[in-house]
């Protein structure tokens, strides 16, 4: 019964490589976001999509590219990682703009 | 921009001391502020919203309050259960638009409650 799930919890790739982080969200909400938690644990948004649509897009590498097949899943793909993309990424979901609800994120390791 | 400011960084207690949190928010004005618990290696879980100065909202040890420019998370008679990084977070009537739904969030305070 999980509401928002990630898939993979952890994920440990070379510089270089590209690799993806699926959600999921089975709460009904219209709105997904994508944040990043650094190693202070420091929380900020990457990307939001409201009913599929792309909303926010921080001051993010165009490396990243959220991808939204539909309101219940939205995937983020990364390119050419790099060492300080190592980090957890969070997925997050809300009915409009109430409380959001996170997913238990994706620890990145990049070596 | 939005701004959140929470103190102290680290907050040791012994279990049934009682304490609070605080979380101080610069915004142009606030549409909401959230209290999430992170326990290690999980996701934020909702514990709050307050829309507005005056507010408050309790769940069980825990009470919320709101003012103009902060908001205390109580915590009385602390467990050991309680102990997590507590994390605060604003959104701006101005995060419509191209920042719809964006949460602007503090640095957490850890908490760690002793037996």
């Amino acid at each position: 019964d999980t509401a928002v799930s990630q898939t993979p919890k952890y994920l440990v790739t070379q510089m270089g490589n590209d690799k993806s982080i699926k959600c999921e969200q089975n709460l009904g909400h219209d709105t997904m976001y994508w944040y990043k938690q650094d190693s202070k644990k420091f929380l900020k948004i990457m990307f939001s999509y409201n009913n599929k649509e792309l909303i926010i897009n921080e001051t993010v590498p165009n490396r990243f590219s959220p991808k939204s097949p539909d309101k219940a899943h939205l995937n983020l793909h990364i390119n050419s990682l790099e060492l300080g993309d190592s980090a957890v990424y969070f997925c997050a979901s809300s009915r409009g703009r109430d409380e959001q609800y996170f997913g238990p994120g994706t620890r990145l390791t990049v070596t | 921009e939005d701004q959140v400011t929470q103190s102290p960084e680290a907050l040791r207690l012994q279990e049934g001391e009682s304490s609070s949190l605080n979380c101080s928010y610069t915004v142009s004005g606030l549409r909401g502020l959230f209290w999430y618990r992170q326990d290690p290696g999980k996701g934020p879980e909702f514990l709050f919203t307050l829309y507005s100065a005056g507010e408050e909202k309790e769940k069980e040890r825990l009470k919320a309050t709101l003012t103009k420019k902060e908001s205390f998370l109580h915590i009385t008679a602390p467990k050991p259960e309680d102990s997590a990084t507590y994390l605060c977070a604003v959104t701006s009537p101005n995060a419509g638009g191209t920042s719809y739904g964006k949460l602007t969030f503090g640095q957490g305070t850890i908490l760690t409650v002793h037996p």
